[in-house]
């Protein structure tokens, strides 16, 4: 069955950067997209940006541009998303999900990222 | 910068119907914003329930369904039941870019 496995939690300083893996099986991994989707406590999910596997495009929202990276690995089927500068409001559940055709369908089961002096 | 508005809550009897709708600051949401829809519980991931309007997953119970209502993306539940409480996001598509909703908190009561 298509899976998205995630790395495990982090706990970060503010000002350093977090890289988190999303390594997928079950599918074809270069014929979709994978999107990024942060949720921080409380609230609502934010779409982050998004990469195709097939050929390397990456779109971004606008609120991360420049702070963010979208990165796949074919060989290994991983997508990796990394954000940099990090700041308190950061903490958040980070979640990959595969982003094919304008169907967003299945997820990995999230990234917690504590942002903690 | 973009804005998506959902309904913040809704309540609904067992059994019953609901319509959850999801709005673009831009205009009519149309079937070329892709309207996707999402369920989820407290404490798990989302999960995948319509996309593109009005199309539905291998997994989505036949009562949840997708439209385009007055200008908006539209979820309707048929015959709710106590398990299909909790937040609902729509996600609309806009040049190469995503946008969810606020989110609704569907209660059954």
């Amino acid at each position: 069955q298509v899976q998205l496995v995630q790395s495990g939690a982090e706990v970060k300083k503010p000002g350093t950067s977090v890289k988190v893996s999303c390594k997928a099986s079950g599918y074809t991994f270069t014929m979709s997209g994978i999107s990024w989707v942060r949720q921080a406590p409380g609230q609502g999910l934010e779409w982050m940006g998004w990469i195709s596997a097939y050929n390397g495009d990456t779109h971004y929202a606008q609120n991360f541009q420049g702070r963010v990276t979208v990165t796949t690995d074919t060989s290994t089927s991983t997508a990796y998303m990394e954000l940099r500068s990090l700041r308190s409001d950061d903490t958040a559940i980070y979640y990959c999900a595969k982003d094919y055709d304008y169907n967003v369908d299945v997820w990995g089961q999230g990234t917690t990222v504590t942002v903690s002096s | 910068q973009t804005v998506v508005t959902q309904e913040p809550s809704l309540t609904v009897s067992p059994g019953g119907t609901v319509t959850l709708t999801c709005a673009s600051s831009t205009g009519a949401v149309t079937s070329g914003s892709y309207p996707n829809w999402f369920q989820q519980k407290p404490g798990q991931a989302p999960r995948s329930l319509i996309y593109t309007t009005n199309n539905k997953h291998s997994w989505t119970p036949a009562r949840f369904s997708g439209s385009l209502l007055g200008g908006k993306a539209a979820l309707t539940l048929s015959g709710v039941r106590p398990e299909d409480e909790a937040d609902y996001y729509c996600l609309l598509y806009y040049s190469n870019t995503w946008v969810f909703g606020g989110g609704t908190k569907l209660t059954v009561l």
